[in-house]
């Protein structure tokens, strides 16, 4: 089983509608993270939870919202998607200390909203 | 984060070494040059990073020039799967998950 899990893989949806994405990790790392990449560019940050209790915007926040239901779990929801939010979505988790020097991404969530 | 600078496409013989140059200029002393891959639409994938000496792991060497403005990743017998978007991207090491990806290189690894 991969150690960074996203569900679904690939999602239509209507503009207005709300959808989440779910990640899951076995990595039992406490830093978990949220970033859309578009056609042709760079990963781009979200949200950011370094903990349960510690949630952080990113770069483009606006338009969404997360969750860390756990220290395995974090949710990305769209309240109200839009057509310009169709992107490639990954998770990744990172943990703390100067041993843990990479991050692990999912292998993302394909969403199209039309 | 310091910006990075990357060409965007690169060709490479199939069993040839890959030299992928990135040029950031503004780092500083406590940042890291990391390197990541993404295959075709994967999640990207760590490949190794370096703060001021060459390392080498068993995907692939790195090596930063002495006034750390510039790094070149190697991978040393490239074959097709190794077709990817390159990303460099420079940091503090504290901040592991949170970094800042430019438009990286992609490497054509061709027969």
């Amino acid at each position: 089983d991969a150690d960074v899990t996203q569900t679904p893989r690939n999602r239509i949806t209507k503009t207005g509608k709300r959808i989440m994405l779910e990640c899951s990790q076995t990595k039992g790392h406490d830093r978990m993270y949220w970033y859309r990449q578009d056609p042709g560019l760079g990963l781009r940050l979200i949200y950011y939870s370094f903990d349960v209790k510690d949630i952080n915007k990113g770069e483009i926040s606006d338009g969404y919202s997360v969750s860390r239901q756990a220290q395995a779990k974090f949710s990305l929801s769209l309240e109200s998607a839009i057509p310009n939010q169709t992107a490639l979505y990954f998770c990744a988790t990172s943990g703390q200390g100067d041993l843990n020097t990479e991050a692990f991404f999912g292998q993302g969530t394909r969403l199209t909203v039309v | 984060d310091a910006k990075t600078t990357q060409p965007p496409s690169m060709d490479c013989a199939e069993g040839r070494a890959a030299n992928l140059p990135c040029n950031h200029s503004t780092i500083s002393g406590n940042e890291y040059v990391y390197w990541y891959r993404q295959i075709h639409s994967q999640g990207p994938q760590y490949i190794i990073h370096g703060l001021k000496n060459n390392e080498t792991n068993e995907m692939a060497s790195l090596i930063i020039t002495e006034d750390r403005k510039s790094s070149t990743l190697i991978l040393p017998h490239a074959t097709l799967r190794d077709t990817a978007v390159y990303y460099c991207i420079v940091r503090v090491q504290s901040n592991t998950g949170k970094l800042i990806f430019g438009q990286g290189t992609t490497l054509q690894v061709k027969p």
